[in-house]
C-alpha cells in the first residue's frame, strides 16, 4: 500500500526565513503529486500538484515543490515566509484517478 | 452554493447512537470522497463516488459504516452504533471529472465526538 512520510510535524520561522518541508511517498509506479495547506479555521485547499512535465512546480502564494523521482520526493519550498504563512501543510499521492493518501501534516508557525 | 457544504459541523454523540453526516458537493463535480481525519494526522481515505456508484469502499473501517449517494450528488456517511474510535473530523471532497485527476475541494468537516 502507498504510503506519505512528512518528516517535519512542527516548524516555526521567523519571517523572511526560507522555508522547505520535505515529503516521501513509497509507491514505485507513476503517481500524481499534492500539497495541500488548511489555514487556521478554514478548510483544506490546494497550494499545487504535479502530474508529470517540468518537475519543478509552481503553486500559489510563491511557494514551489520539486518532484525527484530517484528519492521519492515532493518537497515544499517557499524562498521567503510571511506570517500568513501560518498553516498545517499536507503532502498527497494519488495513483491513477483513485484515492489519496495524505501524509500526517507539517504544523508551520511564522513569528511576526 | 460556491463550495462543499458539510452538515452538522459539530456533532456529540452518545456511545451505540446512529449518527448521519451530510455532504453537499459542488454543483456538476462527478467525483466525492469521504476522508476521516484524527487528531494530529491527516485525512484518511474512507469511500469514493463517481457519480452514483460507489467505486471504492476499502477505507471503511468496518460494517457500521455506510455511506450513500444516490442521486448523484448529496452524499451521507452513516455511522451505526458509535463508538468513542469514531471521534474524528469527518471531511467531504468533490472533484470535476474522474477520480482525484485535479483538485480536490474540500468541505469543512463534520466534527464527531462520541462520549
Amino acid at each position: 500500500a502507498q504510503s506519505v512520510s512528512q518528516h517535519n510535524h512542527h516548524v516555526i520561522l521567523s519571517e523572511a526565513a526560507s522555508l522547505e518541508l520535505g515529503c516521501n511517498y513509497s509507491y514505485g509506479g507513476t503517481v500524481n503529486l499534492f500539497w495541500y495547506v488548511q489555514y487556521p479555521g478554514q478548510h483544506l485547499q490546494l497550494l499545487l500538484k504535479y502530474f508529470s512535465g517540468d518537475p519543478l512546480v509552481k503553486g500559489i502564494k510563491g511557494f514551489e515543490a520539486e518532484f525527484i523521482k530517484s528519492k521519492f520526493s515532493f518537497n515544499l519550498r517557499k524562498p521567503s515566509v510571511q506570517w500568513s504563512d501560518t498553516a498545517e501543510y499536507f503532502c498527497a499521492v494519488t495513483l491513477n484517478a483513485g484515492k489519496s493518501t495524505f501524509g500526517d501534516g507539517t504544523t508551520l508557525t511564522v513569528k511576526p | 452554493g460556491a463550495g462543499v457544504s458539510q452538515s452538522p459541523r459539530y456533532k456529540v454523540a452518545k456511545r451505540g447512537q446512529d449518527v448521519a453526516l451530510r455532504c453537499d458537493p459542488i454543483s456538476g463535480h462527478v467525483s466525492l470522497f469521504w476522508y476521516q481525519q484524527a487528531l494530529g494526522q491527516g485525512p484518511e481515505f474512507l469511500t469514493y463516488f463517481q457519480n452514483e456508484a460507489q467505486l471504492d469502499k476499502s477505507g471503511l473501517p468496518s460494517d457500521r459504516f455506510f455511506a450513500e449517494r444516490p442521486e448523484g450528488s448529496v452524499s451521507t456517511l452513516k455511522i451505526q452504533r458509535t463508538q468513542q474510535e469514531d471521534s474524528a473530523v469527518y471531511l467531504c471532497a468533490s472533484s470535476r471529472g474522474w477520480g482525484n485527476t485535479g483538485e480536490l475541494f474540500f468541505g469543512e468537516g463534520s466534527r464527531l465526538t462520541v462520549l
